[in-house]
Order: C-alpha cells, then structure tokens, then sequence
C-alpha cells in the first residue's frame, strides 16, 4: 500500500533555514502536498506540486521534487518562531480517493 | 464564514455511550472525509464520501457509521465508545478528488474516560 516517511523531529534557529524531507511510495500521485498543522488547530494547506515539476517555490517556501527517487522537501527560508508546527507530507492514494499522510515533522524555531 | 466546521469542539464521554460529531462545509465541495488523529499525531483515513457513495476505511470498526444527510454535511456517528477511541477526529473537503488539496476542519477532542 501506499506509505509516506518523514523524519519526526527539525530544530533549527531564527533566521535559519529549515528543509523537511520526506519519501514516497505511490509515484501515480498526480500532487503532492505540504500541510501546516499549529497547535490546537487543524491542518491547513500550505503548497502543492504536480508531479512533472522538479520545483516550485511560493516566497518563502521551495518545494523540490524528485520523482525518480520518489522524495520531496519543503524548504522554509529566513524561518521564524511562528513556523513553530507540524508539517505533513501527503499524497493521493491509488483509487484517488484519499491522502495519504506521513507521520508528520515537528518543526521547533528557537530565538 | 468558517469553510469547513465541526461540532462539538470538545467531547468527553464515558466508555459504552454512543456519540455523534457534526460537520458542515460551505465551499460548495462534493467530497467529504474523516480523518482521525491520534496522541502520536499520526492522520488515517476513516471514510471519504462523494455524491452518496461512501468508501470504507476497512480497518475502521464498525462502531463508527458515518451519515451524510446532503453533500454539505457529513456527520460521524460512533457506537460503544472504547478508550482507544480517544482521538481528534477531522472533517475535510474537496472538490473532486482534491487535486488541489482538501480544507481541514479545526477537529474534535473525543475523551473517552
């Protein structure tokens, strides 16, 4: 079945930059997703990319994706202590009818 | 306007009670979903429900039976609580099958003492 494998745990300082990784199993998923997750609160969608596109970078954000390896990173620059959160890698299961979630990373930004 | 809402927020219940959460999305989606987070925070799939046709999480008991009275809401229903069902239960949205991302509730605290 479909798996999704992050890494638990990234601190890093402010100001820093912080790339999470994360490896996939279902090379069919057509996006692959980056979810942000604050404490208490539900996920919300940060970015996504198609699978034909190596790169895409929204301001502070580059997502990277290597499809032959089947690996994908999120890379936060300058990061600040609000980036603080649980970040989710995801992708669409095989029948489309679900995402996949991995473990989820926890990001600590220290001053 | 809040897109996708769930009630209660918050629910503590004792083990054998019976329990519904609530959720309700204003997107104009039609799919809907069940996500359930556990204390390690790791996020399974419970159900997915498009246009009246639910698919099944196998490994989700059937104890808990999700309801879909119209393509806004999609409640869950859970019979029997069991401790082990102490999670924080999301709702979700998507148009299609989300090829741009789903939209998360803010979830429910199910406690189970």
């Amino acid at each position: 079945g479909e798996d999704v494998e992050q890494s638990l745990f990234l601190s890093v300082r402010e100001g820093d930059s912080s790339v999470i990784n994360c490896t996939y199993t279902d090379s069919s998923s057509t996006y692959l997703y980056w979810y942000k997750q604050e404490p208490g609160a539900g996920l919300q969608l940060l970015t996504y990319i198609f699978s034909n596109m190596d790169m895409k970078q929204d301001q502070r954000l580059t997502v990277l994706l290597n499809k032959k390896d089947k690996h994908l990173s999120l890379r936060i620059a300058d990061t600040q202590t609000g980036d603080s959160a649980i970040y989710f890698c995801a992708e669409t299961n095989q029948a489309g009818t679900a995402l996949i979630f991995g473990k989820g990373t926890t990001l600590s930004v220290s001053s | 306007d809040t897109a996708v809402s769930q009630t209660p927020k918050y629910l503590v219940t004792q083990m054998g009670n019976d329990k519904s959460i609530k959720c309700e999305q204003n997107l104009g989606h039609d799919t809907m979903y069940w996500y359930k987070q556990d204390s390690k925070k790791f996020l399974k799939i419970m159900f997915s429900y498009n246009n009246k046709e639910l698919i099944i999480n196998e490994t989700v008991p059937n104890r808990f039976s999700p309801k879909s009275p119209d393509k806004a809401h999609l409640n869950l229903h859970i019979n029997s609580l069991e401790l082990g069902d102490s999670a924080v239960y999301f709702c979700a949205s998507s148009q299609d099958k989300g090829s741009y991302g789903y939209t998360f509730g803010s979830g429910t605290r199910l406690t189970v003492v």
